[in-house]
């Protein structure tokens, strides 16, 4: 399995506090991905990481900020956490976002984030 | 934009059985890969087939194929000889080559019950 842990795995908190996942991986892969998982929406991206310091929005950005200041960790932050951001959030690590192969993606265990 | 399809919300199948799950994409990309992820109850997703676009001949990991129609844009999977452990949520996956994203793209999912 690949080393990628998540923190915490269960949170909840109260509309309007800040939160901050953390996504470590010990496979020193450069890319990295924060995705949601919704009932009836699958996985969609959030943010993703090309690099240490690089970073670009994915389809739903809105209402979330990341921050990588190294290659094994990738931080998602909630400024001001909604109910609409209860959900599940995963990261993911690949050793190659582009050129060709398939470059498999690697998923962590997952966080369950129940916003009240 | 790319998109994924899954028009099997749910589906059920014998134990020892065959069964086919849907999937259909739209991309005006030429080069890019197809995947099947399985999540159990235990929300870890794990990579069951991947299939390369660029290759005719269809993916195959055990109990597990596909059949990749690129003209038709469809990447159904086949689960032969089921098992109870092959009950899971299937996400179809879509990412292109190249760009410097690499993210994938999901359906929603289908959700496969399998009866003893």
């Amino acid at each position: 399995d690949a080393g990628i842990t998540q923190s915490p795995r269960h949170k909840v908190t109260e509309t309007g506090t800040p939160v901050t996942l953390r996504c470590h991986q010990t496979e020193n892969h450069r890319y990295m991905y924060w995705y949601r998982q919704d009932p009836g929406h699958g996985l969609r991206l959030i943010h993703y990481s090309y690099g240490v310091k690089d970073t670009d929005k994915g389809e739903v950005s809105d209402g979330y900020s990341v921050s990588r200041s190294k290659t094994e960790d990738f931080l998602l932050t909630l400024e001001s956490a909604t109910s609409s951001q209860t959900s599940v959030y995963f990261c993911a690590i690949s050793e190659r976002g582009r050129t060709s192969g398939t470059n498999e993606q690697f998923f962590g265990p997952g966080t369950r984030l129940t916003v009240l | 934009a790319q998109t994924v399809t899954q028009s099997q919300p749910e589906m059920s199948v014998q134990e020892a059985e065959t069964v086919t799950l849907s999937c259909t994409y739209d991309t005006s990309e030429s080069d890019y890969y197809l995947f099947w992820y399985k999540q159990p109850p235990s929300r870890q997703m794990i990579l069951v087939i991947r299939q390369e676009a660029y290759k005719q001949q269809n993916a195959t990991e055990n109990r597990f194929s596909v059949n990749f129609q690129k003209a038709a844009k469809s990447f159904s999977l086949k689960i032969s000889d089921s098992q109870l452990g092959d009950a899971a949520m299937y996400f179809c996956a879509y990412r292109k080559d190249g760009g410097s994203q690499g993210n994938l793209i999901f359906g929603k999912g289908t959700k496969l019950s399998v009866k003893p």
